[in-house]
């Protein structure tokens, strides 16, 4: 029984198309997060959402547009892709007030 | 921003051996924790200390916060094949919605 699901785990796209990337997360966590980690393994956070409202949202291109429809889904949706974007994107989560997240496996996107 | 530095950036060493890696900050944390990523999968969580000169350990993994808050320290003792992967240490404060911070990745790389 997976914890924290990512699909897919792998996306191979064109630039300038538009894609999603979905998660979910079984263990009744209040809040959901996305970082994407580059070629080099660093972690950076994009967004993160408490009960379904958007509470951080880092210096990211406006293309990238995150939707969170309960609070155990949170779904990132990018538009007009750019080579630059290639990276593994990971969903997490965790309890409000607890620390430590739970991460998905990641998907690897990558634009061609 | 918050800057997390980690060092050594890599490590080759000998089943059996001990690891020493540690994680520098320019500004304090409340919260500073520690993941181990295995290939091809998310972080997932080994240690989180909560309080400045705390050590916590987690069968053969020690760690500390610093007394400074600007520091954490992760020990690895007697090392097997299944500990290589990438150490990450991240920090959170109390203030800013559960975002962590993470650092820049150790490698540890175990020679049976």
């Amino acid at each position: 029984d997976t914890a924290v699901s990512q699909t897919p785990k792998y996306l191979v796209t064109q630039m300038g198309n538009d894609k999603s990337i979905k998660c979910e997360q079984n263990l009744g966590h209040d809040t959901m997060y996305w970082y994407k980690q580059d070629s080099k393994k660093f972690l950076k956070i994009m967004f993160s959402y408490n009960n379904k409202e958007l509470i951080i949202n880092e210096t990211v291109p406006n293309r990238f547009s995150p939707k969170s429809p309960d609070k155990a889904h949170l779904n990132l949706h990018i538009n007009s892709l750019e080579l630059g974007d290639s990276a593994v994107y990971f969903c997490a989560s965790s309890l409000t007030g607890a620390n430590g997240y739970t991460f998905g496996s990641g998907t690897r996107l990558t634009v061609v | 921003g918050q800057q997390l530095n980690q060092s050594p950036q890599s490590m080759f060493i000998q089943e059996g051996e001990d690891v020493s890696m540690n994680c520098t900050s320019s500004s304090i944390f409340n919260t500073w924790l520690w993941y181990k990523q295995d290939p091809g999968e998310g972080p997932v969580l080994l240690i989180a200390l909560y309080k400045a000169g705390e050590l916590t350990s987690n069968g053969r993994l020690t760690a500390q916060f610093g007394i400074t808050r600007k520091d954490s320290f992760l020990n690895i003792s007697a090392s097997i094949p299944s500990d290589v992967g990438i150490y990450f240490c991240a920090g959170q404060l109390n203030t800013n919605a559960g975002k962590s911070t993470f650092g820049d990745g150790t490698t540890l790389t175990v020679k049976p």
